[in-house]
């Protein structure tokens, strides 16, 4: 079965920093995608970033990248310049499909704090 | 374009009451995805469905939980004679595709954070 890890409950940073979330997951798949979620106080779940497996250059969508290491199985965020609107919890997940259902497998999640 | 509309937003239950959250998926999307989301945990799936069939709820749990996605309305999770575990924020997804588009992404609602007093 598919596992997603997020080692790190709670992250800070200062603004205008960089900071790096940490995920791993587990699979025997070749083909599947990963995302980054964005789940502020108003509990809205926003997109912040896919990678697909069969890609070897990583993801980028303006402050955010990510460092996708396949063979380590290893999924990580950057966020760079840090702003308060950034503070979240931040959820990564693997996406494949089981039986027809397209299904969602969710880590844990790293809060951020913004520091001004 | 509306996105993936939720509602009730907060829905408070004693035990043994039902309750039922509703989802209306996104313009044009016809599959439907339910996961729940304990307190400072990620989301679970629980089930999936297109319109008028339940094609996954190898999450839901056995008893007192059910959903539909009738061919008219909106999709409904209901919780039957809840429980204080069942505690929690519920959320809907929808999408355009289920097993050729992996690149599409699912569109979650706000969710629907029930409370089992």
């Amino acid at each position: 079965a598919q596992t997603v890890t997020q080692s790190q409950p709670e992250m800070s940073v200062q603004e205008a920093e960089t900071v790096t979330l940490s995920c791993t997951y587990d699979t025997s798949e070749s083909d599947y995608y990963l995302f980054w979620y964005k789940q502020p106080p108003s509990r809205q779940m926003i997109l912040v970033i896919r990678q697909e497996a069969y890609k070897q250059q990583n993801a980028t969508e303006n402050r955010f990248s990510v460092n996708f290491q396949k063979a380590a199985k290893s999924f990580s965020l950057k966020i760079s310049d840090s702003q308060l609107g950034d503070a979240a919890m931040y959820f990564c997940a693997y996406r494949t499909i089981i039986q027809g259902a397209q299904k969602l497998v969710f880590g844990q999640g790293t809060r951020l704090t913004i520091n001004p | 374009n509306a996105g993936v509309m939720q509602n009730p937003r907060h829905l408070v239950r004693r035990r043994g009451q039902e309750a039922r959250l509703r989802c209306s998926p996104m313009k044009g999307h016809s599959h439907v995805y339910w996961y729940r989301q304990l307190p400072e945990e990620g989301l679970k799936f629980m089930v999936y469905l297109q319109k008028e069939n339940i094609i996954d709820e190898s999450g839901m749990p056995k008893e007192r939980f059910s959903a539909e996605f009738p061919k008219e309305g909106p999709s409904i999770l209901r919780i039957q004679q809840v429980v204080r575990g069942d505690s929690a924020a519920y959320f809907c997804a929808s999408s355009t595709t289920h097993g050729t588009g992996l690149g599409s992404p699912l569109h979650f609602g706000n969710g629907t954070r029930l409370t089992v007093t």
